[in-house]
């Protein structure tokens, strides 16, 4: 099946600079990477995904990149703010496993004032 | 519209106990997703109904049944819970796009 891989496991930097997380995937089927963000005690929430059909997308201060050949994708945040502290899961899914998502084991990003 | 909602938020339970967790969303989607959440080890798909009427195993199914009672509800059952499905569990339901929503989480623990 799908391996899904996370990196950093943990994240600090001071507001105002960016933040990169990087996931790499196994399976050359999947072709939808969704980004979830997780705040204490509540469920993951969709911040960004892209489709293996395109190679960027951005959405404000939150971007995703996808290169398929390297089967790796990465989660871009830039101009940081203390309220982006949380949780970040990268997943994978495709429709050849019944639409199974597949998760990284998560980034623990710290927005220092 | 309330999107994915979970009961109950948490839960003690002894060793050889039982009981159901519920799950309802109201976005009339067709699947539905357990999953657990356990520290570094991100979610892992318990149970997964991709319709009303059919189930299927996922990642870490073993100690655990699901019935799909209807379009809106997807519960978890533990027969006889353990201390190793001390976990926080999630229930989700995917959009026709593929877009996944959570529910809030159950968080529970066995003695």
């Amino acid at each position: 099946g799908e391996n899904v891989e996370q990196h950093p496991s943990t994240l600090s930097v001071q507001e105002g600079d960016s933040a990169v997380i990087k996931c790499t995937y196994s399976d050359s089927a999947s072709n939808y990477f969704p980004w979830y963000k997780q705040e204490l005690g509540k469920g993951p929430q969709l911040i960004i995904d892209i489709r293996s059909n395109v190679g960027e997308k951005k959405d404000q201060r939150i971007a995703v990149t996808l290169n398929k050949t390297a089967k790796h994708f990465s989660l871009h945040i830039t101009e940081t703010q203390p309220e982006d502290s949380a949780v970040y899961f990268c997943a994978a899914s495709t429709k050849n496993t019944g639409n199974q998502f597949y998760f990284g084991t998560g980034t623990s990003l710290t927005v220092i004032p | 519209n309330a999107g994915v909602t979970q009961t109950p938020k948490f839960q003690v339970l002894k060793t050889g106990q039982s009981m159901t967790l519920q799950c309802a969303q109201d976005m009339n989607h067709n699947s539905m997703y357990w999953y657990r959440q356990d520290p570094g080890m991100g979610l892992r798909l318990i149970y997964y109904s991709a319709s009303e009427g059919t189930t299927d195993k996922g990642e870490v199914p073993n100690g655990y049944n699901v019935s799909r009672l209807n379009k809106r509800e997807f519960s978890l059952r533990l027969e006889s819970a353990a201390p190793s499905q001390t976990s926080v569990y999630f229930c989700a339901s995917p959009s026709s796009g593929g877009e996944q929503y959570f529910g809030p989480g159950t968080r529970l623990t066995v003695t």
